[in-house]
């Protein structure tokens, strides 16, 4: 079966860095995504890895390793709106996505 | 620019009642989506769209319907609500495969 594992919730004081870890079982791979979803809204997309490696936007980075099967989205200079789930999705072999349950990250003042 | 937009935002439907939740998006993309998100869960797809005229079912069709007649809308259709298709509804879409979806505002439907 697919199986996408990611933490349930993590909190983080403001100011602070924070990683959130995705690890994936699924059939085939063609790339990840994260996306953020505040409470009560949609998804909106973060980053998309498809080569092993580190992709940095802004305060935001998340690296890939397919040989492990994991990624991790890694926060910096965390700010309180940066509290909002946080969603990892594998591109299977027919390039449909597959969802994580999603981390809630709650940051604390 | 609207994106990508679903109606109702919400809606309380009587077990054994029929409804369509409508999607609409402007960005000419070829693929749309029907997802739920329940606690817990993550988000489960209902059934997909890769290019208008043509659909395919996700991980949870049961109960649902879909259809693509042009490139814009993507409605979702519950032929006979149950309580356990109580859930918040996402429409996505997005251009081609490697590229990213871009999502609706969402529909909360309570079935009681």
């Amino acid at each position: 079966g697919q199986n996408i594992d990611q933490p349930t919730e993590m909190t983080a004081t403001e100011g602070a860095i924070v990683q959130i870890n995705c690890t994936y079982q699924t059939s085939g791979f063609n790339g990840l995504f994260w996306y953020q979803q505040h409470a009560g809204e949609a998804p909106t997309f973060l980053s998309y890895n498809v080569l092993d490696g580190l992709e940095e936007k802004g305060r935001f980075s998340s690296f890939l390793s397919r040989s492990k099967g994991y990624s991790y989205l890694l926060l910096k200079e965390l700010q309180m709106k940066d509290s909002a789930s946080y969603l990892c999705a594998v591109q299977d072999s027919n390039y449909q996505l597959i969802w994580g349950a999603g981390t809630k990250l709650i940051i604390k003042p | 620019t609207a994106g990508i937009t679903q109606a109702p935002t919400s809606q309380i439907l009587a077990a054994g009642r029929s409804m369509t939740l409508r999607c609409t998006q402007d960005m000419r993309h070829n693929a749309m989506y029907w997802y739920r998100q329940d606690l817990g869960l993550g988000l489960r797809l209902i059934h997909y769209s890769n290019t208008a005229g043509t659909t395919g079912k996700g991980e949870v069709p049961d109960g649902y319907s879909v259809s693509r007649a042009n490139t814009d809308d993507f409605p979702l259709t519950l032929a006979s609500a149950v309580p356990s298709q109580t859930s918040v509804y996402f429409c996505a879409s997005r251009d081609r495969e490697n590229t990213e979806a871009f999502f609706g505002q969402g529909t909360r439907l309570t079935v009681v």
